[in-house]
């Protein structure tokens, strides 16, 4: 089946500082990434939705200044989450598809801002 | 935000039962219907998708029912093991609009 990697698996930044999430679709390439964030014991809510090499389409009440999204290849995607807060403590997920069909995810990035 | 409702949201069955989630939509755009199973910490892996030309679809001991007039379907898990202890979303289309989320726990 298809492997998306995201990268890193956990990380702890310090309050005001940047942290960047990479999102990696291993073995196939993918037109559109989704970026996901989950609160513990909840569903997944879709922050922005990127296509290759234009610009993401956020989410209504989604910060695009704060959540910095880019999609420069078919296989690479990333996620900055800029001047983090701990409210920006999150557990976040990327997924994968090609031609909005069949969508795979990464194993997601627990961030914790202290 | 979502536009997918799922029930129920948590559902405890004893091993070898069949729990079933069920989700409702609303927008008949929608073409792909998948099911994604979540551990603890782990992102979503699918399940099972399918489409509405066609009622029912089952791989292994999960099945999907859809009922395209009533805008909804379902996932039956049959024979159900204490290893399928795990969230569950149902998700519509490439929009990608999960449900809320079904915690099932099968006790031994």
């Amino acid at each position: 089946g298809a492997v998306v990697s995201q990268h890193p698996s956990w990380v702890i930044c310090k309050s005001g500082t940047s942290v960047k999430i990479e999102c990696r679709s291993l073995d196939f390439q993918a037109t559109t990434m989704f970026w996901y964030r989950q609160f513990p014991k909840q569903s997944l809510m879709l922050m922005a939705t990127s296509n290759e090499g234009s610009k993401a389409t956020y989410e209504q009440g989604v910060e695009k200044d704060k959540f910095l999204i880019n999609h420069a290849s078919l296989t690479l995607s990333t996620l900055t989450v800029t001047s983090a807060h701990p409210e920006d403590s999150s557990f976040y997920i990327c997924s994968a598809s090609t031609y909005r069909v069949e969508a795979f995810f990464g194993q997601g990035t627990r961030l914790t801002v202290v | 935000q979502q536009q997918v409702k799922q029930s129920p949201q948590s559902l405890i069955v004893q091993k070898g039962g069949i729990p079933i989630i069920n989700c409702a939509y609303e927008n008949t755009a929608f073409d792909y219907f998948p099911w994604y199973q979540q551990f603890p910490g782990k992102g979503p892996a699918l399940l099972i998708a399918i489409r509405p030309d066609v009622s029912e679809k089952k791989e292994g001991r999960f099945t999907i029912s859809f009922n395209k007039s009533a805008k909804q379907f379902s996932l039956h898990i049959m024979d159900s093991q204490p290893g399928d202890s795990a969230t569950y979303f149902c998700a519509a289309s490439s929009f990608m609009r999960f449900g809320a989320g079904t915690r099932l726990t099968v006790k031994p």
